[in-house]
C-alpha cells in the first residue's frame, strides 16, 4: 500500500494549462479504471473533481479533465484561474475494497 | 443535501483508545459503503478503512490493521471508528466519506485526533 507518486508542486499563469501526474503500479492505477482526483483548500475537506479516470461530477467545470496511460494517471486544468490554487490528490482503487492516495500536489496560480 | 458530521476526536495518551463517530443525513445510509480517511498535520491523505453498506465486509490499511475497527449502525445513520493502541503517528484529522460509485463523493469536515503524553 505505497502512496501513488505525484509532483510536489506545479504552477501556471492565469489562462494557462497545468497537468499533474499520478504514478502507481500494475496493482492499482494500471489495474483499474477507478482513479479519482480531489481538490483540497487549506483547512477544508477534500472535494471530488474527477472519478473513473475521466468523468466529472455534476458542478465541476469542464476545465478539469483526466486521463490514464499504463500506470500513470493525469489531471489537466485548462484555463487556469486563481480559485484553482489548492492541493490536489489522486486516488486509485487497489483491489479487495482498498484504496491508495497520491502524495499530493500543490497548484500555484 | 448530503451531510456527514464527525465527532469524538481529542487528545489521548499513547496506548489508549478512542472512538470516532460520523453521523449522516440527506441520503439512505444503508445503501452506501463508507470510508475513513485521515490526514496527519501538514501531510497528505491516507486511506484508513472501508465498510460495506450492510457492515458485512470491512477492510483496513496495513498501518491500522489489528488496532482499528470500522463499524456502522444503519438504524442510527452512524459510522464508527474504534481506535485502540493509539500511537503518535495516528495523530491526524480523520474524515468519513461516502462512496459515489468507486470514488469518495462526499466528505465530512473531519475531527482531529492528537496522540500525545
Amino acid at each position: 500500500q505505497s502512496a501513488l507518486t505525484q509532483p510536489h508542486s506545479v504552477s501556471g499563469s492565469p489562462g494557462q494549462s497545468v497537468t499533474i501526474s499520478c504514478t502507481g503500479t500494475t496493482s492499482d492505477v494500471g489495474a483499474y479504471n477507478h482513479v479519482s482526483w480531489y481538490r483540497q483548500l487549506p483547512g477544508k475537506a477534500p472535494k471530488l473533481m474527477i472519478y473513473d479516470v475521466n468523468k466529472r461530477p455534476s458542478g465541476v467545470p469542464d476545465r478539469f479533465s483526466g486521463s490514464k496511460s499504463g500506470n500513470t494517471a493525469s489531471l489537466t486544468i485548462s484555463g487556469l484561474q486563481a480559485e484553482d490554487e489548492a492541493d490536489y490528490y489522486c486516488c486509485s482503487y487497489a483491489g479487495n475494497y482498498t484504496y491508495v492516495f497520491g502524495t499530493g500536489t500543490k497548484v500555484t496560480v | 443535501q448530503v451531510q456527514l458530521v464527525e465527532s469524538g476526536g481529542g487528545v489521548v495518551q499513547p496506548g489508549r483508545s478512542l472512538r470516532l463517530s460520523c453521523t449522516v443525513s440527506g441520503f439512505t445510509f444503508s445503501d452506501y459503503a463508507m470510508h475513513w480517511v485521515r490526514q496527519a498535520p501538514g501531510k497528505g491523505l491516507e486511506w484508513v478503512a472501508v465498510i460495506s453498506y450492510d457492515g458485512s465486509n470491512k477492510y483496513y490499511a496495513d498501518s491500522v490493521k489489528g488496532r482499528f475497527t470500522i463499524s456502522r449502525d444503519n438504524s442510527e445513520n452512524t459510522l464508527y471508528l474504534q481506535m485502540n493502541s493509539l500511537r503518535a503517528e495516528d495523530t491526524a484529522v480523520h474524515y468519513c466519506a461516502r462512496v459515489s460509485g468507486m470514488a469518495l463523493g462526499h466528505w465530512g469536515q473531519g475531527t482531529l485526533v492528537t496522540v500525545s503524553s
